[in-house]
């Protein structure tokens, strides 16, 4: 497709459960970044990808984070036993590299609600 | 802590020229000055950057003031699409993308 893709849109889970959350980033990206935003706030940088680089992951807020990009496109983003807190959108964006001079591109989010 | 200090909402009547202000005092002189938009449920888009000069392009215009400690994004004839968050934000120029640290930016609201 022409711009990042993510999904699910929307994902309501239990708490205690595990999440997966996909993203397909714009074709040719090498950077990908992972970010999450609570209701009215910024965004919250959460783990970052860099071709076959080793990811940043110092933005993840515990040990039950964690994040794989396959193939240098397509990344997951794993949530494992939710809690209430982790409740917010998830935003994913990808560029051309990761200097100063690129944009990065943002998809649309998944919106996750731990009941 | 986010660097940048903006007003929490600002409405704008449709057709005139939206001025949102950001005061970033602290700014170094290798830093750029960044704006985003983020419509309700959508990611956010970027507008403009801007290091000392004043910037223009397609969607805004940059003014950046001499000091550098303050700058303002104008959309230069609003329309009602144009309400979304937008966020000011500074960057080292050795920082990456995913290195930008986002405040809670303004709530434009344009009125028709």
């Amino acid at each position: 497709g022409a711009g990042v893709s993510q999904s699910p849109s929307n994902k309501v889970t239990e708490k205690g459960k595990d999440v997966e959350l996909r993203c397909d980033p714009i074709s040719g990206h090498t950077a990908l970044y992972w970010y999450r935003q609570s209701l009215g706030q910024g965004l919250e940088f959460l783990i970052y990808f860099q071709g076959n680089s080793a990811p940043d992951k110092s933005g993840l807020p515990s040990d039950r984070f964690s994040a794989e990009r396959t193939g240098g496109s397509v990344s997951t983003l794993t949530i494992q036993r939710t809690q209430q807190e982790d409740s917010a959108v998830y935003l994913c964006a990808s560029s051309l590299g990761a200097g100063r001079s690129t944009e990065a591109f943002f998809g649309q989010g998944t919106r996750l609600t731990v009941v | 802590d986010a660097k940048t200090t903006q007003p929490p909402s600002m409405d704008c009547a449709e057709g005139r020229a939206a001025n949102l202000p950001c005061n970033h005092s602290t700014i170094s002189g290798n830093e750029y000055v960044y704006w985003y938009r983020q419509i309700h449920s959508q990611g956010p888009q970027y507008i403009i950057h801007g290091l000392k000069n004043n910037e223009t392009n397609e969607m805004a215009s940059l003014i950046i003031t001499e000091d550098r400690k303050s700058s303002t994004l104008i959309l230069p004839h609003a329309t009602l699409r144009d309400t979304a968050v937008y966020y000011c934000i500074v960057r080292p120029l050795s920082y990456s993308n995913y290195q930008l640290i986002w405040g809670a930016g303004t709530k434009l609201i344009i009125k028709p």
